[in-house]
């Protein structure tokens, strides 16, 4: 069972907006920051998101996160086939002095 | 362009050690953490070891404490996970990644290499 919460699936047609939570707790999300990887099928997982919002470069503006108290977002915006991976959220824990996980959740595009 | 190339990963039997390690290039290693990260078949990230960019500051997730030793090697670019006692549950792939500091956010990971833990 991971620290951090994330439902294990979300779904969505080309062109919606999906959003994926991640439910934590004062150890981590309330005080750390949130950061977001994707995980395309059989590959390495990527920076999508990190420090809450803020984008690396070369990750579309369609892709953002949002964090309040001990809940962080995701949001996918104009969904694309290509978008069709498992996301996870991540953040430092101060009671277990590590980051952490969420479970992770699997994007299908329909 | 950067890149992170894992090594050292196989067939290992219950008991049994394996040192992994990650071949660095194309930043400053020695101005990041530097962190190891598994994923076991089918399964979700775990977070392993991280190591702070001098080496002065280790952390363990509690399930391979006593057993993995992360260290670094800032003038060849490289990390390792020494990895002894090994159990069946210790079957994952393992990623190296870097870190902004210890408590950051992963910058880059590495493709993975496979550790298989079996009799």
């Amino acid at each position: 069972q991971s620290v951090l919460t994330q439902p294990p699936s979300a779904s969505g047609t080309p062109g919606q907006r999906v959003t994926i939570s991640c439910s934590g707790s004062s150890s981590n999300i309330e005080n750390n920051y949130v950061h977001w990887y994707q995980q395309l099928p059989g590959t390495a997982p990527k920076l999508l998101i990190y420090s809450n919002n803020q984008r690396p470069s070369g990750v579309p503006d369609r892709f953002s996160g949002s964090k309040s108290g001990t809940s962080a977002s995701l949001a996918i915006s104009g969904l694309r086939s290509e978008d069709e991976a498992d996301y996870y959220c991540a953040a430092w824990d101060d009671s277990l002095s590590g980051p952490r996980f969420g479970g992770g959740t699997k994007l299908t595009v329909l | 362009q950067v890149q992170l190339v894992e090594s050292g990963g196989g067939v290992v039997q219950p008991g049994r050690s394996l040192r992994l390690s990650c071949a660095v290039s194309g930043i400053t290693f020695s101005s990041y953490g530097m962190h190891w990260v598994r994923q076991a078949p089918g399964k979700g990230l775990e977070w392993v070891a991280v190591i702070s960019y001098d080496g002065s500051q280790k952390y363990y997730v509690d399930s391979v404490k006593g057993r993995f030793t992360i260290s670094r090697d800032n003038s060849k670019y490289t990390l390792y996970l020494q990895m002894n006692s090994l159990r069946a549950e210790d079957t994952a792939v393992y990623y190296c990644a870097s870190g902004r500091g210890v408590r950051g956010h992963f910058d880059y990971w590495g493709q993975g290499t496979l550790v298989t833990v079996s009799s």
